[in-house]
């Protein structure tokens, strides 16, 4: 059974930093990684998705790595602002179930601080 | 995209009540997923259609649920005789078939209060 653990559960930093939030997973047998975003009381807001054959993938001030082999993804966010304060959420599938549904960790809480 | 929609986005019940949720989804997608999220966790699978079959169901889906999507485009998630472990945030995905980078769409939820 594909378990996904996200540490920290929780992070605070000034504006302007750099940061990293981590994703691990147990199986490496995966057919996408996604990260997401959820504002408090909303539903999730897809970020990136990574495809099991890549290694990484860019989208403005984010980055997402994907290290399949050893069930690891980074989510690395440039110049934080406090609009970055959410919850972010790192979902895998497998492909024993051809990516039909998404394991979640438990989330990383994020405060940029003004 | 209009994006996915859920209805209602809140709704509080009496134990035992039954309660429906709606989702419609993106219009050209044509899987759709069902997930319920407990407050500090992650969301957890509960079932997938493709088109207007439902394909997978997580065993967390207690036969006191019961999901459908009859035309293929927006789906319904029934529980029966609700109970207060059914407090969570039901959420509701669609994604298009195909390849692994087919990323999956969420709409804002429906929350859930058992009294």
């Amino acid at each position: 059974k594909q378990e996904v653990t996200q540490i920290p559960a929780a992070l605070s930093v000034p504006e302007g930093e750099n940061l990293v939030l981590n994703c691990s997973f147990t199986d490496s047998a995966i057919y996408n990684l996604q990260w997401f975003r959820q504002d408090p009381g909303k539903g999730l807001t897809s970020l990136l998705l990574i495809q099991s054959s890549q290694r990484e993938q860019t989208s403005g001030r984010l980055n997402a790595s994907l290290d399949k082999s050893s069930g690891r993804s980074t989510l690395y966010i440039a110049a934080s602002q406090p609009g970055d304060s959410t919850t972010y959420l790192c979902a895998v599938s497998s492909l024993n179930n051809a990516g039909n549904m998404l394991t979640f960790g438990g989330g990383t809480r994020l405060m940029v601080k003004p | 995209d209009t994006g996915v929609s859920q209805n209602p986005r809140h709704k509080i019940t009496k134990r035992g009540q039954n309660v429906t949720f709606r989702c419609d989804p993106i219009s050209e997608h044509n899987r759709l997923y069902w997930y319920r999220q407990t407050l500090g966790q992650g969301p957890e699978f509960l079932t997938y259609f493709q088109n207007e079959a439902q394909l997978e169901k997580s065993r967390l889906l207690s036969d006191r649920f019961s999901a459908e999507r009859p035309k293929g485009s927006f789906s319904t998630l029934e529980i029966q005789r609700t109970e207060q472990g059914d407090s969570a945030m039901y959420l509701c995905a669609s994604s298009r078939e195909g390849g692994s980078n087919q990323p999956q769409h969420f709409g804002d939820g429906t929350r859930l209060s058992i009294l």
